[in-house]
């Protein structure tokens, strides 16, 4: 099966500035994750959809951060503005009924 | 609140060694267990996983783990460590109920593996 595709991989901006990222999931993976991983720790999770639901965004910083799926494929992960502590790299993660996890390369963003 | 620890931020072991890597959970009831595997610039890749049953688990690239419930422990193992398996390592938990598995990763043990 394909996995996970990503874009773009690398990123750099400007504090204040903008930026979306792109998550295309593993056809019919109707549960896609957002993480934010940060330098020398593990991913946290930043959102969780279901088809194109909102099942959890507790931890998302809903003051710059959004994210939509449409139609219940493709997602978008958009940073209005960007701060400092927002370098990582970003994950999507697509799962299927099988209960497991499957990721995408990320998005390694930096932002000076 | 579920947690993971990975006390060894670093292990050092020459190619050809056995490696051992700890994995300590806090968490109300058994979790889901994962462990992953991140080489540079790639995403996460799953190595195995427990759900139940035979606790000792089997995964890909010979890597094995055992879940130890009374230590609260998922440690990953492997009896002859190759030159590839130079990445970081991370163990995650979920919860076993309800339709969320939102993955609680530890912070990850980065792996050198020493000709």
């Amino acid at each position: 099966e394909a996995g996970v595709a990503q874009s773009p991989r690398y990123k750099i901006i400007e504090k204040r500035q903008s930026v979306a990222f792109w998550c295309n999931p593993i056809s019919g993976h109707a549960t896609l994750y957002w993480y934010q991983q940060i330098l020398g720790q593990g991913p946290k999770l930043l959102i969780q959809f279901q088809n194109n639901g909102v099942v959890d965004d507790s931890q998302l910083p809903k003051d710059r951060f959004s994210a939509e799926r449409l139609k219940g494929v493709d997602s978008t992960l958009k940073i209005q503005p960007a701060k400092l502590e927002d370098s990582a790299v970003y994950l999507c993660a697509a799962q299927a009924v099988t209960d497991t996890q499957y990721f995408g390369p990320g998005t390694r963003l930096t932002v000076l | 609140a579920q947690s993971v620890t990975q006390p060894d931020i670093h292990i050092t072991v020459s190619e050809g060694a056995s490696l051992e890597l700890r994995c300590n959970y806090s968490y109300g009831a058994t979790p889901y267990l994962f462990w992953y595997v991140q080489s540079p610039g790639q995403g996460l890749q799953l190595l195995l996983k427990y759900f139940s049953g035979d606790t000792l688990v089997q995964g890909i690239k010979g890597f094995e783990a055992e879940f130890k419930r009374s230590q609260s422990s998922f440690n990953l193992r492997k009896p002859s460590v190759h030159w590839s398996d130079a990445a970081e390592y991370f163990c995650a938990v979920a919860s076993p109920s309800g339709s969320a598995r939102q993955l609680t990763f530890g912070s990850g043990t980065q792996l050198t593996v020493l000709p």
